[in-house]
């Protein structure tokens, strides 16, 4: 069982949008930056965001953070079939003294 | 361009040992934490271990702590995990990533699958 929870799956319609949820509490989330990870099948995890709401380059502004209080929250917008994979929030956990990560949730594009 | 190349990895029994490489080109090594991450068959990622840019500083999850330790060599632009009394619950692919910001994990190797048989 992870210290921070997302929901195992979600699914939505190409071209909608979607939001993914990570919840934690004052050690981790709370007091720390958030980041956020796409896993496509087979591959290696890809950093979508990180320090809450920053996007690396390369990755398309249909990708959003945003964090208020103990939770963090994925969005994305105008859905692809390419979108489908796995999605993981990770932080600091102060009280853990590690890196941490939800456990995961599977985006499906119907 | 920037390359991760996780090797290493294999086939073992318990209570054995193993060491992980990591070798990493394209960025400035040496001024960035690494980490090892992992994630067993069909399962999430779990954090393994970090180590600052000059080695001086190191963190471990508890599940590994006193059995992996983890180095690197900024000459070699390496990072490195050595694994001792391994267990099945070790078996995992291991990735390995640099910290780009406040554990934003940004270059990620392809992984290396260490199992552990009993």
């Amino acid at each position: 069982q992870s210290v921070l929870t997302q929901p195992p799956s979600v699914s939505a319609a190409p071209g909608q949008r979607v939001t993914i949820s990570c919840s934690g509490g004052w050690s981790n989330i709370g007091n720390n930056y958030v980041s956020w990870y796409q896993q496509l099948p087979g591959t290696a995890p890809k950093l979508l965001i990180y320090d809450n709401n920053k996007r690396p380059s390369g990755i398309p502004d249909r990708f959003s953070g945003s964090k208020s209080g103990t939770s963090a929250t994925l969005g994305i917008t105008g859905l692809q079939t390419g979108d489908e994979a796995d999605y993981y929030c990770g932080t600091w956990d102060s009280s853990l003294s590690g890196v941490i990560f939800g456990g995961g949730t599977k985006l499906t594009v119907l | 361009e920037v390359q991760v190349v996780e090797s290493g990895g294999g086939l073992v029994q318990t209570g054995g040992s193993l060491r992980l490489s990591c070798a990493a080109s394209g960025f400035p090594f040496s001024g960035f934490w690494m980490h090892w991450v992992r994630q067993a068959p069909g399962k999430g990622l779990v954090w393994v271990s970090r180590i600052n840019g000059d080695g001086s500083t190191t963190t471990y999850a508890d599940s590994v702590q006193g059995r992996f330790t983890i180095s690197r060599d900024n000459a070699k632009n390496t990072l490195y995990l050595q694994m001792n009394s391994l267990r099945v619950e070790d078996t995992a692919v291991y990735f390995c990533v640099d910290d780009y910001s406040n554990l934003g994990l940004r270059y990620w190797g392809q992984g290396t699958l260490v199992t552990v048989s009993s």
